[in-house]
């Protein structure tokens, strides 16, 4: 059965303060591990997808990372904005087209 | 459309009241898909649509939660005779179909049940 699990379960980080976020993944057949911001109140926002090993990509202050065992979302001098929940999801072969999320990690950058 | 478009954003329904949830996904988007979240989890599957065809529907947790897509593009989450567990944000996601495509979210329908 495809897993998912991230940690630290919540981050608190001061302005500036680089940190890393991690997303461990048992899944048969990866096609595709996703990255999402969600702020309260919204969906989840589409930031990043890698599909192999070695794979690196980067947006303003995150740069994701992969490996065949887990996923980094690091976070270089973040700001106050970056604060929202970061959510991991892989789609693998044995769930059809479903994609098995992760429980987030809630990521708090105060001033 | 722009994205993924959901109504009603909050619905508020008694105990044994009937629900419907609607999708309206990305232009061209062949795959659509329902997601549950509680607070504080992740999104949970439900149900996957690829043009009308719902393909998997796994994920609904009872025979009172019903999905349809009949002309491939709309969607509606229908929901029987509502019980307090069913309190959640329901979110629908699009793509344009395959594996490995990105999914985009929709911002979802908050439902409570009182």
């Amino acid at each position: 059965e495809d897993q998912v699990t991230q940690s630290p379960e919540a981050l608190r980080l001061q302005e500036g303060e680089s940190s890393s976020l991690n997303c461990s993944y048992t899944v048969s057949g990866l096609r595709g591990l996703f990255w999402y911001r969600q702020d309260p109140g919204k969906g989840p926002e589409f930031l990043f997808t890698l599909y192999s090993a070695g794979e690196e990509k980067e947006k303003e202050r995150l740069k994701a990372t992969l490996t065949k065992k887990e996923s980094f979302l690091h976070i270089t001098a973040p700001k106050p904005e970056d604060s929202a929940t970061y959510l991991c999801a892989v789609q693998g072969d044995n769930y059809g087209q479903n994609f098995v999320f992760g429980p987030g990690t809630r990521l708090s950058v105060l001033p | 459309g722009a994205g993924v478009s959901q109504s009603p954003r909050y619905k508020v329904a008694k105990r044994g009241q009937d629900v419907a949830l609607r999708c309206d996904p990305i232009s061209g988007h062949v795959s659509l898909f329902w997601y549950q979240q509680a607070l504080g989890q992740g999104p949970e599957f439900l149900t996957y649509f690829q043009n009308e065809a719902q393909l998997d529907k796994s994920g609904l947790p009872s025979d009172r939660f019903f999905a349809e897509r009949p002309e491939g593009s709309v969607s509606t989450l229908k929901i029987q005779r509502t019980q307090q567990e069913d309190s959640a944000v329901y979110l629908c996601a699009s793509s344009l179909s395959g594996s490995g495509n990105t999914i985009y979210f929709g911002e979802g329908s908050w439902l409570t049940v009182v």
